[in-house]
Parts: structure tokens; C-alpha cells; sequence
């Protein structure tokens, strides 16, 4: 079935460094969508990306979706500590008969050291 | 606008009883969903409603059962609960269209405990 890998799965870095997190699918993907869980929350979404070779940027953030709409990386630049928490990607794919299926990578819990 | 809640915040239960996880959304939304998030696994489907009156299994449904009351609940019944069932519950709800689904947007969670 659709699956969706998502690297690293931890990443610490000292505050003011930048941090990227990688998604890749092993099939192409209608679109993607990126949340973010802050500790103790719920996944809150941030973007979605739809098409090929698509670059979207959330002030520090840049989100990108590549060419063949298989793979999407986040770059956060210069960390905050208000960034702190686990970014998910999610997959989208035709499930048939006119639905979808969203499938989430695993996710990177980002760690700020101050 | 409440967006998605979820009741109750926090159960423990004992191994081989039952309960119910309810979920409600105010915006509309045709479809809904019921994930786990377990360390390391991420979010795992356990089932899925793509419009009122339609159900489907996820990745994970095993052990459970859901109902699509209307447009508005969607809830989550563990009929004999086991260990393995020790999770945070998510239930998320998004609308759909022609282009394929719209963000997700998810309630604050159940922590249920199985002992």
C-alpha cells in the first residue's frame, strides 16, 4: 500500500541553526500537505502543496514538493524555540471511485536547544 | 466556532471492558476520520468516513468499530479493550472536493489507558 518515509526521525539543534525534515512516497502524489504537533497538542496543519516542483514559503519556513511529486522537504531557518515539536507530512493519492487517501509520514520531533 | 471536540479527554480502562469515544465538528465538513498516534508510529487510520452514512477501515481496525450518527458525530467503540489499544485517539474531520481532500482538522485528543 501507500507509503510515506519521513527523515529524520529526531533532530536537535542549538537555537539559531536551520533544520530541514525530508518526505519521500513510493508513489506520486496528488498532493501534500505538511501539520505540525506541538508537545501535548494536535496536529495543526500548515501548507499544502500541489504542484510539481512547487516552493511556498511561511516566513522561516520554505516548503517545496518535487518534480516527479514524490518527495517534499520543510526548511525551517534560524530556529526558534516557539518551533519546537513534531512535523508530519502527509501524502495524498486517488483511493478510486472519486475518493483520496491521506497517509502521514511518521514524523521529525524537532528539539531547540537554547 | 468549536471546530472538533473530543470526549472524554483522558479514560483508563480495564482490560475487556468497553467504551466510547465521541467526536463532533461544527464546520460543515463531509468527511471525518479516527487515527491513533502511538511513540515512533506517527498517525495510523484506524477508520474513515468519506460523507454521512459511509464508513471505511484504515491501516488499523481491527478491534474497533465506528458509527457515522450524522453529519456533525462520529464516534469510536472499543467493544473489548486490551492493552495493545493504549494510545492517544485523534479524531479529524476535512472537506472534500473534486481536486481530492482539504486539510485536516483535528480534535485535541483522547489518552486512553488499557490495564
Amino acid at each position: 500500500g501507500q507509503q510515506v518515509m519521513q527523515i529524520p526521525q529526531y533532530q536537535h539543534v542549538q537555537e539559531g541553526e536551520d533544520f530541514t525534515t525530508y518526505c519521500n512516497s513510493s508513489t506520486t502524489l496528488s498532493n501534500i500537505q505538511w501539520y505540525k504537533q506541538r508537545p501535548g497538542g494536535h496536529p495543526v496543519f500548515l501548507i499544502q502543496l500541489v504542484k510539481s516542483g512547487e516552493v511556498k514559503k511561511q516566513k522561516r519556513l520554505t516548503f517545496q514538493f518535487g518534480e516527479a511529486k514524490k518527495n517534499s522537504s520543510l526548511h525551517i531557518t534560524a530556529t526558534q524555540t516557539t518551533d519546537v515539536g513534531t512535523y508530519f507530512c502527509a501524502g495524498l493519492t486517488p483511493s478510486g471511485a472519486g475518493s483520496y487517501q491521506l497517509t502521514f509520514g511518521k514524523g521529525t520531533k524537532l528539539s531547540v536547544i537554547p | 466556532n468549536a471546530g472538533v471536540t473530543q470526549t472524554p479527554k483522558f479514560q483508563v480502562l480495564k482490560t475487556g471492558q468497553s467504551m466510547t469515544l465521541q467526536c463532533a465538528q461544527d464546520m460543515n465538513h463531509n468527511s471525518m476520520y479516527w487515527y491513533r498516534q502511538d511513540p515512533g508510529m506517527g498517525l495510523r487510520l484506524i477508520y474513515y468516513s468519506a460523507s454521512e452514512g459511509t464508513t471505511d477501515k484504515g491501516e488499523v481496525p481491527n478491534g474497533y468499530n465506528v458509527s457515522r450518527l450524522n453529519k456533525r458525530e462520529f464516534s469510536l467503540r472499543l467493544e473489548s479493550a486490551a492493552p495493545s489499544q493504549t494510545s492517544v485517539y485523534f479524531c479529524a474531520s476535512s472537506e472534500s472536493g473534486t481536486g481530492g481532500l482539504y486539510e485536516q482538522y483535528f480534535g485535541p485528543g483522547t489518552r486512553l489507558t488499557v490495564t
